[in-house]
């Protein structure tokens, strides 16, 4: 069946170090690939997607590139702040036949930035 | 333009009642899905309902059922509720239709505390 694996959390950077947060998918045909953000006490909210291999999503600072020579989708940030911190979730979504969608999520990834 | 509302935020049940839940998707998505978010088991997928008829469904036992309603809005019941039941419940909605590539839209989710 089709999964996501992420890297254990959680992970600790200082203000303005550079943030990977890895993601590797097991999926039949040719998944869209996502990353969720999640701040405490709220749902999650879309941070980035890419539908096709080498397409390469980003928004806020933050990029990952479809990798399907590797089934990866690692997130990256140049420069991370303490408004940041969050829990992480990279998820990939399959059509099932005419009849719905399968969105699948890793565990997820809790980031936190120290000042 | 609002997004997903879910009601009630919070809820304390005891074991054996039964509870439902409320979902307003953003106005014009037509595809509403719940899943349930617990610390042990991530976010699992409870099943996805398109133009009032439920389209997927996760490994979920029959307890957990749903409804989609003319307007779009959504309801999940769980009958019989059991301690394990204890979880965080995100609606998430999409413009759809099914083989579209629209992602998935959070709402702030129900915590659920069964006794």
């Amino acid at each position: 069946g089709n999964s996501v694996t992420q890297m254990e959390g959680p992970v600790t950077l200082s203000e303005e170090a550079f943030l990977t947060i890895n993601c590797t998918y097991t999926a039949t045909g040719y998944p869209s690939l996502f990353w969720y953000v999640q701040y405490p006490g709220e749902g999650l909210q879309l941070l980035l997607k890419a539908t096709k291999a080498d397409d390469k999503g980003s928004n806020k600072g933050f990029e990952a590139t479809y990798r399907k020579e590797t089934t990866s989708f690692h997130l990256e940030k140049g420069s991370v702040q303490v408004s940041d911190s969050a829990v992480y979730f990279c998820a990939l979504r399959t059509i099932r036949d005419n009849y719905g969608q399968n969105f699948v999520f890793g565990p997820g990834t809790r980031l936190s930035v120290l000042p | 333009k609002a997004g997903v509302t879910q009601t009630p935020r919070y809820l304390i049940k005891t074991r054996g009642q039964q509870v439902t839940l409320s979902c307003s998707p953003i106005s014009g998505h037509r595809s509403v899905s719940w899943y349930q978010q617990t610390p042990g088991q991530g976010l699992q997928f409870l099943f996805e309902y398109f133009s009032e008829t439920q389209r997927n469904k996760g490994n979920f036992p029959g307890r957990f059922s749903g409804r989609q309603f003319s307007n779009s809005r959504s309801e999940m019941n769980v009958s019989t509720l059991e301690l394990g039941d204890s979880a965080l419940y995100l609606c998430a909605s999409r413009s759809g239709p099914v083989r579209d590539n629209s992602p998935l839209h959070f709402g702030n989710g129900t915590r659920l505390t069964v006794t």
